[in-house]
This record gives C-alpha cells, sequence and structure tokens, in this order.
C-alpha cells in the first residue's frame, strides 16, 4: 500500500515568490493535515482537513498561506509571497478518522522548503 | 497551557544496553499520547500510543513506554537498542480544543553507538 505522498521533496526560491506543495494521502483516509517542521523542533499543525472541510485553521498565517483539498482526497497548501522565515519542512499527514483520538496519522517524507 | 516538553535534546547510549527517552505532558483531563521516530529522509512514522487501559504501552520495533499518571509522564524505553535505533523520537498528545489537536514535542535525538 502506497504511503502518503508528497512532492517535491525540495524547493528552492526566492523571498516574495510563491511556492506550492501537493499531498496525495493514503486511499481511504478522511482527515488530513499539514504541519510545519522548523529546524530542531516538533511538527506545528497548519491545517486539518475533514474530507474537503477545513476544521482547523487557526494556526494558518492566512495573509499569506492557503490550502484546498477539492474532492477531498488531494491537497495543495500555497505560500505567496514567501518569506525568508518560512524555510521549513511541510509534512502532510493523514488519517482514518481524525476526530477519534486512538488514530494515529501517517506521515509523508515532507517537503523541505529553503527561501533565500 | 496544554504541552508536551521532551527535556532531553539528544540521548546516547551503548549498543545493547538499555535507552529511556523521557516525556512529559501537561493537559487538561485525560490524556492521549503517542510516539513517533523520524528517520533520516523519512517520514514521521509511528511507534505507540496510550489510550486507556495498561499503564505499561508495547509497540513497534521492541520499543515500549510507561504511562505515569502521577508524574505526567511517558517515556519511551527499549530493552536493549541498536545502532539503527538511532533517530529523532516525538512525544505527541492529543488535546481536544473545540476539535482533537495533536501536539508534539520538540524532539529526542538517539545516538546509539557500537
Amino acid at each position: 500500500e502506497a504511503g502518503v505522498v508528497q512532492s517535491p521533496r525540495y524547493k528552492i526560491i526566492e523571498k516574495k515568490q510563491p511556492v506550492a506543495f501537493w499531498c496525495n494521502p493514503i486511499s481511504g483516509h478522511n482527515t488530513l493535515y499539514w504541519y510545519r517542521q522548523n529546524l530542531g523542533q516538533g511538527p506545528e499543525l497548519l491545517i486539518r482537513y475533514e474530507n474537503e472541510e477545513a476544521v482547523d485553521d487557526s494556526q494558518l498565517p492566512k495573509d499569506r498561506f492557503s490550502a484546498e483539498r477539492l474532492k477531498g482526497v488531494d491537497s495543495t497548501l500555497k505560500i505567496q509571497p514567501a518569506e525568508l522565515g518560512d524555510s521549513a519542512v511541510y509534512l502532510c499527514a493523514s488519517s482514518l478518522l481524525g476526530t477519534a483520538l486512538n488514530t494515529e496519522a501517517f506521515f509523508g517524507q515532507g517537503t523541505r522548503l529553503t527561501v533565500v | 497551557a496544554q504541552s508536551v516538553a521532551q527535556p532531553e535534546d539528544q540521548v546516547n547510549v551503548a549498543e545493547g544496553n538499555p535507552l529511556t527517552v523521557k516525556c512529559t505532558y501537561s493537559v487538561s483531563g485525560n490524556p492521549y499520547l503517542f510516539w513517533y521516530v523520524q528517520y533520516p529522509n523519512r517520514g514521521l512514522q509511528f511507534l505507540l500510543k496510550y489510550i486507556t487501559g495498561d499503564n505499561l504501552v508495547k509497540g513497534s520495533y521492541g520499543f515500549e513506554a510507561e504511562f505515569n499518571k502521577s508524574q505526567t509522564s511517558f517515556h519511551l524505553k527499549k530493552p536493549s537498542a541498536l545502532v539503527s535505533d538511532s533517530a529523532l523520537y516525538f512525544c505527541a498528545v492529543i488535546v481536544n480544543t473545540g476539535g482533537f489537536k495533536t501536539i508534539f514535542g520538540a524532539g529526542t535525538r538517539l545516538f546509539v553507538k557500537a
């Protein structure tokens, strides 16, 4: 069974440029998460989807970040414009039922973004 | 504030020796605790979880963790470390803040020397 697939694996852009990340969750997983992981820190939730609905986007910097999950499957995360401080690893994860407390998440390999 | 703490940035242990990676938490209500491992160039992988029941939880790759309510801890343990266990370990807790959210600790890097 394929795991969570993310692309690209690496991205280097100049500040003020736009960037987009793509995630394909595990088939059948209703819940999809986007996390940001800064160097030396644990992942921090940016947004959580239940099917196509964003149920928790309280940590998403909405002035420059946006996300969508059309048809409740694949998802994209966009930054426009990027800032130097956005350099981090962006992780996508999925789980069967996000509101079930005993459900673990499955993570993709992440996209390492470097803003120069 | 609800949080999880991993007090050690790095743990060094010799192969064959027991290992412990520490985690403490602060949540309101019952805690739902997880351990994840991150190998180089790979995504986070689930190791084990505590939801309810026995305080000693067994997980993947021979790891186990002990839930201690009085000390608000959930330390990860393994009786005999392998070099291949060297990785970054994250403790996490699920909290209910008007919706369930997973909060991760900062991570502990484990080095196992041959």
